[in-house]
C-alpha cells in the first residue's frame, strides 16, 4: 500500500462515457502529477500541478480534464475516450512544487479500459 | 531531446549474486537521480535517490552517481528471486521553466533460484 491513495483501481467505460479517476495524499506535498503507462513502456507524464495551479499540460487531448480542488486532491475527468487510450493511470506527489531533487510517490494506479 | 538510456534486458543473474544496473542520461545540467522499481502489473516504487556524486548505500542496494560521465547505477547485493522486476532509472530535468522527471525505458531483471 502507498501513501497516495487512488480510486477506483480498475474502470471500463464505453467511449461515450464520462468518468472520474481521483488521487489523494495526505503527506502535505504540493505538487501532484498524472502520468499514462502502456504496457512494457515507462510512465509518461501527462499534467503536472503545482501549489493547486497547473503548471504543466504535455499537450494532452481535452477529452482528459484535471482538477485539483485542493493540496490534498487531485482528480482527472474523462470524456469520449478511445480505445488507445486504455492504460495504468499514475497518480504521484511530490514535496514543495516542482523543484528538482523531490522524489515522486506514486499510488497504486487506476487500470483503465475502454470499450 | 532530453533523454534516459537503459538496457532493456532481461539482465538474469543467480541467487545471491550483485546485480549491476546501468543507466545514461543526456542533460548536464540534471541534479536529482531516481531508481524505481515496478512489478508486473503493479506502479513505480521508489527504492533510491542521488544527487551527489559518489555512493549512497540503503541496506542491499548501492545507488552511484558520476556526473561527469553523466552515469547512474544501481546495485543489488544478495539478489534474491523477490528481487526480479523492472528496475526504472528517472531524472529530473528542466524544461520550460519546469522540472520534470524523465524515465528510461527500464531494465528488466530476472533472479534465478
Amino acid at each position: 500500500d502507498t501513501e497516495v491513495t487512488q480510486t477506483p483501481k480498475h474502470l471500463v467505460m464505453g467511449m461515450t462515457n464520462k468518468k472520474s479517476l481521483k488521487c489523494e495524499q495526505h503527506m502535505g506535498h504540493r505538487a501532484m502529477y498524472w502520468y499514462k503507462q502502456k504496457a512494457k513502456k515507462p510512465p509518461e507524464l501527462m499534467f503536472v500541478y503545482s501549489y493547486e495551479k497547473l503548471s504543466i499540460n504535455e499537450s494532452v487531448p481535452s477529452r482528459f480534464s484535471p482538477e485539483c480542488p485542493n493540496s490534498s486532491l487531485l482528480n482527472l475527468h474523462l470524456h469520449a475516450l478511445q480505445p488507445e487510450d486504455s492504460a495504468l493511470y499514475l497518480c504521484a506527489s511530490s514535496q514543495g512544487g516542482t523543484g528538482a531533487g523531490q522524489p515522486q510517490h506514486f499510488g497504486d494506479g487506476t487500470r483503465l479500459s475502454i470499450l | 531531446q532530453k533523454e534516459v538510456e537503459q538496457n532493456s534486458g532481461p539482465l538474469s543473474v543467480p541467487e545471491g549474486a550483485i546485480a549491476s544496473l546501468n543507466c545514461t542520461y543526456s542533460d548536464r545540467g540534471s541534479q536529482s537521480f531516481f531508481w524505481y522499481r515496478q512489478y508486473s502489473g503493479k506502479s513505480p516504487e521508489l527504492i533510491m535517490f542521488i544527487y551527489s556524486n559518489g555512493d549512497k548505500e540503503d541496506g542491499r542496494f548501492t545507488a552511484q552517481l558520476n556526473k561527469a560521465s553523466q552515469y547512474v547505477s544501481l546495485l543489488i547485493r544478495d539478489s534474491q528471486p523477490s528481487d526480479s522486476a523492472t528496475y526504472l532509472c528517472a531524472v529530473n530535468v528542466l524544461m520550460d521553466s519546469s522540472y520534470k522527471l524523465i524515465f528510461g525505458s527500464g531494465t528488466r531483471l530476472l533472479v534465478r533460484p
